[in-house]
């Protein structure tokens, strides 16, 4: 079945600083989103992409779509505290396939 | 408005036990989705509605797993005769018809003792 590989699976940064990480699937798929995941909470969408090359951003986060539609990346700029959680990559179209996450932790 | 609400928020049940978990998804959302969380498996799908189709229960992980959604709306995962391994955070979602957006509620955190 599909798989998708999230690196890296954590990341301990200063407060400022910039994040990036990035997913790679074993299939192509039409669509790569990006949730973030607080402790105790359910995942909430930051980005959407849905055509390769496509690059989108929401305030400090910048994701793109790759252009062999088997990879896509999240850039997060100058790191807040509140940025803390776990970040996914997922693919699909009803049935998402999930990254195993990139816990990311700010030291301030 | 309300996102998508879930309840209980916790459960703690003791093997053997059945368990009914709620989802009440956005209004006006026609898909609703179940996931399970846990430390070894990351986030999987387990079942799919849309509307007044039957649903996707590919990623159900065997027939102690069943999910029922009344008048479109809310939804219930049932869980018979649970075992350890089925401790896990149970996550809904619900997204319009057209749109791969989902939107997650909380999760309920079950743990079978």
């Amino acid at each position: 079945g599909q798989q998708l590989n999230q690196s890296p699976q954590s990341m301990f940064i200063q407060e400022g600083e910039d994040v990036s990480m990035n997913c790679t699937s074993s299939s192509i798929f039409n669509t790569w989103l990006w949730y973030k995941q607080d402790p105790g909470e359910g995942p909430v969408l930051l980005i959407a992409l849905y055509k390769a090359g496509e690059l989108t951003s929401n305030g400090r986060l910048t994701a793109q779509f790759g252009i062999t539609r088997k990879d896509s990346f999240l850039n997060i700029s100058a790191s807040i505290p509140s940025d803390v959680g776990i970040y996914f990559c997922a693919q699909g179209a009803q049935k998402l396939v999930f990254g195993q996450g990139t816990r990311l932790t700010i030291n301030p | 408005g309300a996102g998508v609400s879930q309840s209980p928020s916790n459960k703690v049940t003791e093997k053997g036990k059945d368990v009914e978990l709620r989802c009440d998804p956005i209004s006006g959302h026609t898909a609703l989705y179940w996931y399970r969380q846990s430390l070894g498996q990351g986030l999987e799908f387990l079942i799919y509605f849309q509307g007044n189709s039957a649903p996707d229960k590919s990623g159900l992980p065997s027939d102690r797993f069943s999910a029922e959604r009344t008048g479109g709306s809310v939804s219930t995962l049932t869980i018979q005769r649970t075992q350890q391994e089925d401790s896990a955070v149970y996550l809904c979602a619900s997204s319009p018809t057209i749109t791969y957006e989902q939107y997650f509620g909380p999760g309920t955190r079950l743990t079978v003792t």
